[in-house]
């Protein structure tokens, strides 16, 4: 079954900070990555998509990694401001890259506390 | 300003009652897209569109139906026959390339439903 987990479930740090989330999938054949940053009560915002070539890409204070071998992506915040404050979406593509075969993840809740 | 909208914010349904809820784009995307969330739940596809007069069903369409009349806009009726209904709708859109499936989605602000 085509599933992509997230971890942690919520995480509180202090602005400053750096932290990282986790996202591992199980999605066959693969055809790219995502990860959105959605504030309460608003929609999702694209931060990064990766291609299966893809290790590294950046956005800003956002840097995601992904290890197709593994099946494992991880998107690193650095220097955390109180606007990171909000739940971040890991997104796999899978058979055939089609946008209506995204597959969501639950999402992490970040806190970023003064 | 370019971008996709979402309306209401907030909607209130009666038992019984069919409901819909309003997607436009200003962005000239190809394709759009409705998708529900539910707390602690990722986001579940209900239908798309990657073209005018056509559309498919998502994973949850059973007790939903869409049109897709212009480009533009890609209404939700929520009827009765949904029995859950509550939950946080959101559409997007994005562009359709031929070889590239790669494209972003752009969501709008979303809209509450809840039942009375």
């Amino acid at each position: 079954k085509n599933q992509v987990e997230q971890s942690p479930q919520s995480l509180i740090i202090l602005e400053g900070k750096n932290c990282t989330l986790q996202c591992n999938y199980t999605v066959s054949p693969f055809s790219n990555l995502r990860w959105y940053k959605q504030d309460t009560g608003r929609g999702p915002v694209s931060l990064t998509i990766m291609t299966f070539s893809e290790n590294t890409k950046s956005n800003g204070r956002y840097t995601a990694t992904l290890d197709a071998d593994t099946k494992q992506s991880s998107l690193h915040i650095t220097a955390s401001q109180l606007s990171d404050s909000a739940s971040y979406i890991c997104v796999v593509s899978g058979r055939g890259g089609s946008q209506g075969n995204l597959i969501f993840g639950k999402g992490t809740k970040l806190s970023v506390k003064p | 300003d370019g971008g996709i909208t979402q309306s209401p914010k907030y909607l209130f349904r009666k038992e019984g009652q069919n409901v819909t809820l309003s997607c436009e784009q200003n962005l000239n995307h190809d394709a759009m897209y409705w998708y529900r969330q539910d707390p602690g739940q990722g986001l579940r596809l209900i239908y798309y569109s990657q073209i005018v007069n056509d559309f498919q069903k998502g994973d949850i369409a059973e007790g939903y139906s869409v049109s897709r009349e212009k480009k533009e806009s890609f209404p939700l009726t929520v009827t009765s026959a949904q029995k859950n209904p509550t939950a946080f709708y959101l559409c997007a859109s994005s562009i359709l390339r031929a070889g590239t499936p790669n494209e972003k989605l752009f969501f709008g602000s979303g809209t509450q439903l809840s039942v009375l």
